[in-house]
């Protein structure tokens, strides 16, 4: 399992797309790249997987370079309710088992 | 997907003592892990419980104070014996659904506070 590395706050206002960088240097062949958000008083909740290009759905667009040593959470036009703590995972698909960072707090503002 | 449901939700307990988590999935799931979410912080793993065999633990956690239990596809329980005060935390149970899901669901955890 790979040991990601993502800031460990940042600041946004409403309104703005806000992209959040994680670094995973030794990423494995088999490995995904997983994003999870995480409200206080609530376990994480699942936002994207990608392997690599370039992953959309409704919430979210992940972007994974050619060499994957890297991954980009893109959040389009973040409200309030996107203040969160957003985790940059990197594990094998079918394993389930991750090694948390100190994931990213990102803190919305009106 | 898959709902998890945890019990309880919070308690207060004194040191000494021991308590014991339910995790209930509403289907059978073939991996399930234990986390430890300790106040401002990130999650660390605990143990791997698979069906059928012993649960697996990580570095800086042994069974003599987590023992796991997995009895079935469904259910596992976590317990964290002899409290102390260091031990207050979120303790949150996880799975893996395949085939269908490649991501692990979480549960909504059980803040333990130790006195």
């Amino acid at each position: 399992l790979a040991k990601t590395t993502q800031p460990i706050s940042m600041d946004s206002y409403e309104g703005q797309e806000v992209n959040i960088t994680c670094s995973h240097n030794n990423i494995a062949t088999n490995d995904y790249i997983t994003w999870y958000q995480q409200f206080p008083s609530q376990g994480p909740r699942f936002i994207i997987q990608g392997y690599k290009t370039k992953v959309t759905n409704e919430v979210a667009s992940l972007f994974i370079p050619a060499d994957r040593k890297s991954s980009t959470l893109s959040l389009p036009r973040v409200s309030l309710s996107d203040t969160a703590v957003y985790y940059c995972l990197a594990g094998g698909s079918g394993t389930y088992k991750y090694i948390f960072g100190t994931g990213t707090r990102l803190k919305v503002l009106a | 997907s898959a709902v998890i449901s945890q019990k309880p939700s919070r308690d207060i307990c004194q040191r000494g003592t021991s308590l014991t988590i339910q995790c209930q999935v509403d289907s059978q799931v073939t991996m399930m892990f234990w986390y430890r979410q300790q106040p401002g912080q990130s999650l660390t793993l605990i143990a791997t419980a698979n069906q059928g065999s012993e649960a697996t633990y990580e570095s800086g956690f042994v069974i003599d104070k987590f023992p796991i239990s997995r009895p079935n596809l469904t259910f596992s329980t976590l317990t964290v014996s002899n409290m102390s005060p260091e031990d207050s935390s979120i303790y949150l149970c996880s799975v893996g659904a395949p085939p269908m899901n490649t991501e692990a669901f979480f549960g909504q955890g059980t803040r333990l506070t130790v006195v």
